[in-house]
């Protein structure tokens, strides 16, 4: 079966930083996205990764191993407006996207 | 309209009614999803339709069917609403092309009793 893992709940304090990890095991590979999801509201686009490295975008990065099933976010200089949930997706061999649960991040002063 | 609307924002309806939650994207996408989103689980997809005239079966579809008569509206019905389909109903759209990332609609909250 397609399966996405990701931690359900992390706790960082203002100004640091965080990782957020994502293991999948799916059918086919076509691409693995980032979204930020406030409370009550829709998921936004946060980053695409298709290829192994790293990309990064502001205080935001994203890396991706294909051969580990792996993916991280890395937030820095973190915010309490970092407050939210994090969903990892990946798009499959039927160009499908499969999202993992979400991790909640909750930001401490 | 600026992205995707969607209709009712929110909704209880009695088990066994019939619902039209709709779906409105003026981004001029080909491809458009509807998926729900309950507490602890990751997003499902219910049905998509990668351009104007087809529809496609996603992984949680018993229950709804969906038409895509034009580009921009892709409603999602109920025919017989059950309990266990009280969830958050997202509609989303993409341009359909590699890369591209999803646009979602702000939501349908619907409690069905």
């Amino acid at each position: 079966g397609q399966n996405i893992d990701q931690p359900t709940e992390m706790t960082a304090t203002e100004g640091a930083i965080v990782q957020i990890n994502c293991t999948y095991q799916t059918s086919g590979f076509n691409g693995l996205f980032w979204y930020q999801q406030h409370a009550g509201e829709a998921p936004t686009f946060l980053s695409y990764n298709v290829l192994d490295g790293l990309e990064e975008k502001g205080r935001f990065s994203s890396f991706l191993s294909r051969s580990k099933g792996y993916s991280y976010l890395l937030l820095k200089e973190l915010q309490m407006k970092d407050s939210a949930s994090y969903l990892c997706a990946v798009r499959d061999s039927n160009y499908q996207l499969i999202w993992g649960a979400g991790t909640k991040l909750i930001i401490k002063p | 309209i600026a992205g995707i609307t969607q209709a009712p924002t929110s909704q209880i309806l009695a088990a066994g009614r019939r619902m039209t939650l709709r779906c409105t994207q003026d981004m001029r996408h080909n491809a458009m999803y509807w998926y729900r989103q309950d507490l602890g689980l990751g997003l499902r997809l219910i049905h998509y339709s990668n351009t104007a005239g087809t529809t496609g079966k996603g992984e949680v579809p018993d229950g709804y069917s969906v038409s895509r008569a034009n580009t921009d509206d892709f409603p999602l019905t109920l025919a017989s609403a059950v309990p266990s389909q009280t969830s958050v109903y997202f509609c989303a759209s993409s341009d359909g092309t590699g890369g591209d990332e999803q646009f979602f609609g702000p939501g349908t909250r619907l409690t069905v009793l």
